[in-house]
């Protein structure tokens, strides 16, 4: 069974930083790209960004509203993903998701983990 | 950026009845569309892939149509567990991005 469980959220001042973890079981992490999705408090989605799998040279690609300040990576031998978030702003408050893609490249968010909640206040 | 609106915000029906959501996009995505159910408190699910693939454990009543920019999500007759918020989704490869639609809320009439 996939399970995605996301950990490292939290109350965060503006202007800090916060890095996500997503531990992976039940696949073979390394075969697969990881995305990561937001959802502001009563909102919807907006894709935050993705890893491609380490056949596929491990690229990432952002939103717009995250470039320059987000970062994903990943440790194949530990099967976790990692988003960390530099300069957050108060608009980065959300429910982060961590997905995994339907192949080691673009496809879809076919699994999603439970989510963990960052908060961005003084 | 690819824009993709769904309508309506909100789809009052009752068990048993016919849904039909629409996702229209601002420019072709070709077949790059996915529909996604999300319950409150829950994550998203993904229903359907490449505009008309059920996924995984996906009930039949569920399906998919439409290329380029307007698509639609049919369930051919609700159950009580279908009441929830819909996404479309679309994959743009170059660069790279995904996008969601605003949602569309099913509810119980």
């Amino acid at each position: 069974e996939v399970q995605l469980v996301e950990s490292g959220g939290g109350l965060v001042q503006p202007g800090r930083s916060l890095r996500l973890s997503c531990t992976a079981s039940g696949f073979t992490f390394g075969d697969y790209a990881m995305s990561w999705v937001r959802q502001a408090p009563g909102k919807g989605l907006e894709w935050v960004g993705f890893i491609r799998s380490k056949a596929y040279g491990g690229t990432t690609e952002y939103a717009a509203s995250v470039k320059g300040r987000f970062t994903i990576s990943r440790d194949d031998s530990k099967s976790i993903a990692y988003l960390q978030m530099n300069s957050l702003k108060t608009e980065d408050t959300a429910v982060y998701y961590c997905t995994r893609e339907s192949g080691a490249v673009a496809g879809n968010p076919v699994y999603w983990g439970q989510g963990t909640l960052v908060t961005v206040s003084s | 950026e690819i824009v993709l609106t769904q309508s309506p915000a909100t789809l009052s029906l009752s068990p048993g009845e016919r849904a039909t959501l629409s996702c229209r996009a601002s420019q072709s995505v070709s077949s790059y569309l996915a529909w996604y159910q999300q319950k409150p408190g829950q994550a998203p699910r993904l229903l359907i892939y490449d505009a008309s693939n059920r996924a995984t454990g996906i009930p039949a009543r569920f399906s998919g149509s439409g290329s380029g920019t307007d698509f639609t999500l049919t369930i051919s007759s609700l159950e009580p567990e279908d009441f929830a918020v819909y996404y479309c989704q679309q994959r743009s490869n170059w660069p790279l991005m995904y996008t969601f639609g605003q949602g569309t809320k099913l509810e119980i009439k």
